[in-house]
């Protein structure tokens, strides 16, 4: 039982190249995010998308783009990278939207550690 | 401004003995709680969780205390293990949506044979 993919695991870019950062899941849940996290940080959510169709932005989505491309598959774009999005990348998925009345939680990938020089 | 804190970086503790991981909140909006468990290198993996309409929510070595009063939920594991060493981070959220998960920064256990 995968859980949450994501690929890749590991990558260094150039200041200005592009990438997408992919990311599956097996769990047949509702709900997809994308998650930054920097050193003595918490995680800072970049985009979500609540259900299969939408997606709406998190607290730090400038420099981002996102793709729900089924319910399994929520990719991340970086279109001009920039050395401030050197950061470990977690790709995460619940069953609900909310957390509260399903007594649900959020379940993460085992993330991208992603380098701009 | 930070809206969860976790002002421990690190915590020290004797296997066997209990480990006490504390969380404090500024948002009175905050009705569901939870903790996660980060080793190196991977995802966080759930822990255990709360809603506000409780005060206490145990499983098995894992018990969470919710004191809204004073806007404070604290993580007991008793009686720690060498596994447990890990960074444990504590999450908040308002009216049950996941969008509004906040995060604290963190707090590093070392359980210590």
């Amino acid at each position: 039982n995968a859980g949450v993919t994501q690929t890749p695991k590991f990558q260094v870019l150039k200041t200005g190249q592009s990438m997408t950062l992919q990311c599956a899941q097996d769990m047949n849940h509702n709900s997809m995010y994308w998650y930054r996290q920097d050193p003595g940080m918490g995680l800072r959510l970049i985009y979500y998308s609540a259900s299969e169709g939408t997606t709406d932005k998190g607290e730090v989505p400038n420099g981002y783009n996102v793709s729900r491309l089924n319910k399994r598959e929520f990719s991340l774009r970086l279109e001009s990278a920039a050395p401030s999005q050197t950061s470990v990348y977690f790709c995460a998925s619940s069953e609900l939207f909310q957390l509260y009345y399903s007594g649900n939680t959020i379940y993460f990938g085992e993330g991208s550690w992603l380098t701009v020089v | 401004d930070q809206q969860v804190k976790q002002n421990s970086p690190s915590l020290s503790v004797q296997e066997g003995r209990i480990s006490i991981l504390n969380c404090d909140y500024t948002n009175s909006m905050f009705d569901y709680f939870l903790w996660y468990k980060k080793y190196p290198a991977e995802g966080p993996t759930f822990l255990i969780s709360i809603s506000s309409i409780k005060d206490k929510n145990e499983d098995g070595r894992f018990t969470v205390f919710l004191n809204k009063s004073a806007k404070h939920l604290s993580l007991h594991i008793v009686p720690s293990q060498p596994g447990d060493s890990a960074v444990y981070f504590c999450a908040a959220s308002a009216e049950g949506g996941s969008e509004k998960l906040v995060f604290g920064k963190g707090t590093k256990l070392t359980v210590n044979p």
